[in-house]
């Protein structure tokens, strides 16, 4: 069974500050691992996934994540802040098998000091 | 490309009565559709996974009499929530895998509002 914790529900940083959202998962077997954001009342939207090889992974918007299997983790990062990077984001993962379901934690609301 | 609609976007409807909630994916063929709950302020719950023909598997504690699934096409699911509730109220999010790809690629729709008075 899989599972994803995110650390901090809430995340304030200053525009133009590092951004960091941390996620650690349970995989019993080697995961397919996703961030995704969300905009009020709007769906999903991937940023960036991790299946197999590199383990920094880039995505969309200049968020980047890096896979660290020894850590069990999968922290979300991206340099410099921007007020629209405003919004939920969610960590996720899947097992690697067609079958399975992707497993979402419960997400961190990003907010952006000016 | 990798579009998937839901409609209506938002939905009011009286205690008792049924809703149909439509999730379509756009410019793909999808087998497996997903339908998600999510509650203010929380993560997204799967509710259940739809193949095309076939019944929907629903996760544990779901009620499979209430929310009623049906994947009748490659681009065609429907959530009907029947004998709504106030408690029902809730955004409803699905997703899509395309036919010919790997699970993880589920598409999602921008959700549907329903809010049951």
């Amino acid at each position: 069974a899989q599972s994803v914790t995110q650390l901090g529900s809430h995340v304030s940083v200053s525009e133009g500050a590092l951004v960091l959202l941390r996620c650690n998962y349970s995989s019993s077997v080697p995961p397919y691992l996703f961030w995704y954001v969300q905009y009020p009342n709007q769906g999903l939207q991937l940023l960036l996934k991790y299946t197999t090889g590199a383990t920094l992974v880039k995505g969309i918007n200049g968020f980047e994540a890096e896979f660290k299997k020894s850590e069990t983790s999968f922290h979300l990062t991206k340099p410099s802040a921007h007020m629209s990077d405003a919004a939920e984001y969610f960590c996720a993962v899947s097992a690697t098998n067609r079958d399975d379901k992707i497993i979402f934690g419960k997400g961190t609301r990003l907010h952006i000091l000016p | 490309g990798a579009v998937v609609s839901q409609h209506p976007s938002w939905v009011i409807c009286k205690s008792g009565t049924s809703v149909k909630i439509e999730c379509r994916s756009l410019d793909f063929q999808a087998t497996t559709m997903f339908w998600y709950r999510q509650f203010p302020k929380q993560s997204l719950m799967l509710m259940a996974t739809s193949n095309e023909g076939s019944k929907a598997t629903y996760e544990q504690g779901v009620e499979k009499d209430k929310f009623l699934i049906n994947h009748a096409s490659l681009t065609l699911s429907t959530l009907t929530v029947t004998s709504a509730h106030p408690e029902d109220s809730s955004f409803y999010i699905c997703s899509a895998a395309p036919l010919a790809g790997d699970i993880y690629e589920q598409y999602f729709g921008p959700g549907t509002r329903l809010t049951v008075t």
